[in-house]
């Protein structure tokens, strides 16, 4: 089983700063490779599938590269809306999730 | 609008059973796979079982093998989950969701219902 580990556990920002989120793998994944957000309270939402492709209606702002074992998920530039837990996903495996907190 | 509405949570006692529902509207049900994914208070997404359009197919993580059974109603539009010998360790939020299969390893969930809390206490 293929095991997600993200970085940083949680990461402290302020709104029009840009965050760079990690999700590594413990084998190479290709670009299977999934990327959700999570606000308190709620369902996860779908972001980047594919490792860089957006979902329908997810703003410019989010971007996902990668390959491999190497993932990244970039948030050009924060709004307060953007404050949240992101996980990365493959098949059934979830990373731990990032913490996103206002600085 | 595709929409999932899970419900059937509740308070349980240990070693007890409950029956998880989600019902599906506004996509293709019977076209597509169905799974359950949980998130136990405060920590993070733990996937549980998913099921193949036709119901032919299913699987589970390990934790929950022999005691959860996932199913489906195709001409209801439901999912639903049987969970039997619940442990305190099962208590979570239970979300169904679709799952988007495009090749043997891509896959993700979306949408996502709201969850429904499960709680398993004495």
């Amino acid at each position: 089983e293929i095991v997600l580990t993200q970085s940083p556990a949680t990461l402290s920002l302020s709104p029009g700063e840009r965050a760079t989120l990690s999700c590594r793998a413990s084998q190479g994944v290709s670009n299977n490779l999934v990327w959700y957000q999570q606000k308190p309270g709620q369902a996860p939402r779908l972001l980047i599938y594919d490792a860089s492709n957006r979902a329908t209606g997810i703003p410019a702002r989010f971007s996902g590269s990668g390959s491999g074992t190497d993932f990244t998920l970039t948030i050009s530039s924060l709004e307060p809306e953007d404050f949240a837990v992101y996980y990365c996903q493959h098949r059934q495996s979830f990373g731990q999730g990032t913490k996103l907190e206002i600085k | 609008e595709v929409q999932l509405v899970e419900s059937g949570g509740g308070l349980v006692q240990p070693g007890g059973s409950l029956r998880l529902s989600c019902a599906a509207s506004g996509f293709t049900f019977s076209n597509s796979w169905m799974t359950w994914v949980r998130q136990a208070p405060g920590k993070g997404l733990e996937w549980v079982a998913n099921i193949r359009q036709d119901g032919g197919e299913k699987y589970y993580v390990d934790s929950v093998k022999g005691r959860f059974t996932i199913y489906r109603d195709n001409a209801k539009n439901s999912l639903d989950l049987q969970m039997n010998s619940l442990r305190a360790e099962d208590s979570a939020v239970y979300y169904c969701a679709l799952q988007k299969i495009t090749a043997v390893t891509h896959t993700w969930f979306d949408p996502w219902g709201q969850g429904t809390l499960v709680t398993v206490s004495s």
